[in-house]
């Protein structure tokens, strides 16, 4: 079974753009979760989707959203991108939502210049 | 809010070394408890976990027991491989609510020497 993909793996945006990053579950999971994950504050929990909804939020301004598709297929969208966005994106899928066991993709390496 | 606490780092060892990394959580609930590695350039992958006090996950030689009473869940191994090389992070999940948030200690960068 293929594992979870996220496109692009690496990027380069400059400030004030905005970029959308993409992610796929494992076929037949119905949950995704973003992570982002940076050298100073580590991994930070951006937001959950299940069925389309979104089910859970972290501490992010509102420049930060997200969409879950029928197929599950996730994407996740920053505006006016600034420097401190620079990180890389993880990706994870479930089964469900409260299933724990979470499966990460390879991630998308930001970088705003 | 819910917290991981890990050793401070980085962790250098020989081949063939015990290994024992720190993890301590505060949490309101009644979490689950993982074990995280991330290998250079790549995602996160599960290594073990624990879902309940007393509970040992293990995996790969890697052994951890979640201990309610002190709030730990230190990971282990006997016998340390180059291959074993890689970050990693403690987590937790609380899950009430029905939801999935991990929310992950700092990482530990743990190099092993031939």
């Amino acid at each position: 079974k293929a594992g979870v993909t996220q496109t692009p793996r690496y990027l380069i945006k400059t400030r004030g753009q905005q970029v959308t990053l993409s992610c796929s579950p494992i076929s037949g999971h119905r949950s995704v979760s973003w992570y982002q994950q940076t050298p100073g504050q580590g991994l930070q929990f951006l937001f959950e989707y299940f069925s389309e909804t979104q089910r859970n939020k972290g501490n992010f301004p509102g420049r930060f959203s997200g969409r879950q598709f029928s197929n599950s297929r996730s994407e996740m969208n920053v505006s006016t991108l600034e420097l401190g966005d620079s990180a890389l994106y993880l990706c994870a899928s479930s089964i469900r939502d409260g299933y724990y066991e979470q499966y990460f993709g390879p991630g998308t390496r930001l970088t705003v210049t | 809010g819910d917290s991981v606490t890990q050793m401070e780092g980085p962790v250098t060892l020989s081949e063939e070394a015990f290994l024992t990394i720190n993890c301590t959580y505060t949490a309101t609930g009644y979490p689950s408890l993982f074990w995280y590695v991330q290998y250079p350039g790549e995602g996160l992958q599960l290594l073990l976990k624990a879902t309940k006090a007393d509970d040992k996950g293990s995996n790969k030689g890697f052994e951890a027991t979640y201990r309610k009473e002190t709030t730990s869940f230190h990971l282990e191994k006997g016998s340390v491989q180059v291959s074993d090389s890689a970050v990693y992070f403690c987590a937790l999940s609380d899950l009430a609510g029905a939801n999935s948030k991990l929310t992950f200690g700092k990482g530990i960068t743990l190099s092993v020497r031939p």
